[in-house]
């Protein structure tokens, strides 16, 4: 199985700074990492597939990078509407796995 | 758009079975480009995939939740259906359906919050 280990665990900041998460992986997934928003009592949305490939509808300001082991997400500029939890999920090989999330705080 | 609608109980007793299905809209189940999943969030915890299923039934399942599993599809009625079996206060969480596009979530219901106690 592979783990996903985020980090930090939570992030405070104030709005307009610019954040980063990032998410390592127990073994080589390639590019196969996406990073999922979760805002309080929603359901997740996907934000970034594949590493650094923005899904359709999402802000610009949110970007990703890495391959391998090694993944961040980006958040520039953040916004207050940005306070939510951040997950990052391996499709590269069963069991599908997901990090244990990043909540981050808007000041 | 797309719309995924879980619906089941919402309280289970432990060592009964959990009985969820998600009815899918806008959109045909037996689409070949996607699997089908369930993934569920204890409360105040992270995401646990359960398992996923294509079309045509052929299902993956989380080898940690395998043996109390089963995810079935009724293409006829485009939903799919999740069955976890004896469970414990520990299967207490929001159970999400969702459509898989190679593998990762693309799209998620609103998920079904399910206690199990007595």
């Amino acid at each position: 199985e592979v783990v996903l280990t985020q980090s930090p665990d939570f992030q405070s900041v104030t709005p307009k700074e610019k954040v980063t998460i990032t998410c390592r992986a127990s073994q080589n997934i390639g590019s196969r990492l996406h990073w999922y928003q979760q805002k309080a009592d929603h359901s997740p949305k996907l934000l970034i597939k594949y590493a650094s490939q923005s899904f359709s509808g999402v802000p610009s300001r949110f970007s990703g990078s890495g391959s391998g082991t090694d993944f961040t997400l980006t958040i520039n500029s953040l916004e207050a509407e940005d306070a939510a939890m951040y997950y990052c999920h391996q499709s590269s090989s069963l069991p599908i796995t997901f990090g244990q999330g990043t909540r981050l705080e808007i000041k | 758009q797309l719309q995924l609608q879980g619906s089941g109980p919402g309280l289970v007793k432990p060592s009964e079975t959990l009985s969820l299905t998600c009815t899918v809209s806008g959109g045909s189940i037996s689409n070949v480009d996607y699997y089908w999943g369930w993934i569920r969030q204890p409360p105040g915890k992270g995401l646990e995939w359960i398992g996923s299923i294509y079309h045509t039934g052929n299902t993956h399942y989380n080898p940690s939740l395998e043996s109390r599993v089963t995810i079935s599809v009724d293409t006829s009625r485009n939903h799919f259906s999740l069955k976890l079996y004896s469970v414990t206060a520990a299967d207490t969480a929001v159970y999400y359906c969702a459509r898989l596009f190679e593998a990762y979530p693309l799209d998620w219901g609103r998920g079904t919050l399910v206690s199990v106690s007595s």
